[in-house]
């Protein structure tokens, strides 16, 4: 089935030490966003592309990255994680226009930082 | 700026109690609002998209609706297989992101 997939469910990493997060989609959607989810919040925007078009939350820390090689890829980079920075991250694709532009969400990666 | 805001944060039904659960927005030129499922330690799954007030839309025992200030989740003689937190998102016409809210998170006994 066409999905969105997000590797690896579940990370743990140590305080200070970078860490990537992967996310493949085999809907060829040109739009990808990475959200971070704290417990019991809203999903938050960190960022998102339009085709290889980067767009930066305003409020989206620096130590936050992201890499999309091509259509079907995206990478969240963190770069000194902290232990603020445990969350949920997750990955959606959604296309860009037209009349049915819902995003279609991944399984996540759960962050542990210790 | 855009919100979202839902309401209740938390529902607690018995199997078969039906319920409403609100989502308040404010956005400038609504292009979709989105009612997601999210279960414990998952990524949300889609339900609905409604574009225009009075638009309804159902899937099983959920029906959403839209006016121009908020939607409604209606839940109909829900089961325990209902029990998840309920997301709300609205996209601007503008802008393509998702703004979500927090959610209503319920959970339905037998």
């Amino acid at each position: 089935d066409a999905m969105v997939i997000q590797n690896p469910r579940y990370q743990v990493t140590q305080f200070g030490k970078p860490v990537t997060l992967s996310c493949s989609q085999t809907l060829n959607h040109n739009v990808m966003y990475w959200y971070q989810q704290k417990s019991s919040q809203a999903p938050k925007l960190l960022f998102h592309y339009y085709d290889k078009d980067f767009n930066n939350e305003a409020d989206t820390p620096d130590n936050f990255q992201s890499r999309r090689p091509n259509t079907s890829f995206c990478f969240l980079d963190i770069r000194s994680p902290g232990l603020g920075d445990a969350a949920m991250y997750l990955c959606a694709t959604s296309r860009q226009q037209g009349l049915n532009t819902e995003a279609f969400f991944g399984q996540g990666t759960r962050l542990t930082v210790v | 700026e855009d919100q979202v805001t839902q309401s209740p944060e938390a529902l607690r039904l018995q199997e078969g109690e039906s319920s409403s659960l609100n989502c308040s927005y404010t956005v400038s030129g609504l292009r979709g609002l989105f009612w997601y499922r999210q279960d414990p330690g998952k990524g949300p799954e889609f339900l609905f998209t409604l574009y225009s007030a009075g638009e309804e839309k159902e899937k099983e025992r959920l029906k959403a609706t839209l006016t121009k200030k908020e939607s409604f989740l209606h839940i109909t003689a829900p089961k325990p297989e209902d029990s998840a937190t309920y997301l709300c998102a609205v996209q601007a016409k503008s802008w393509g992101k998702l703004q979500f809210g927090a959610g209503t998170q319920v959970v339905v006994t037998p």
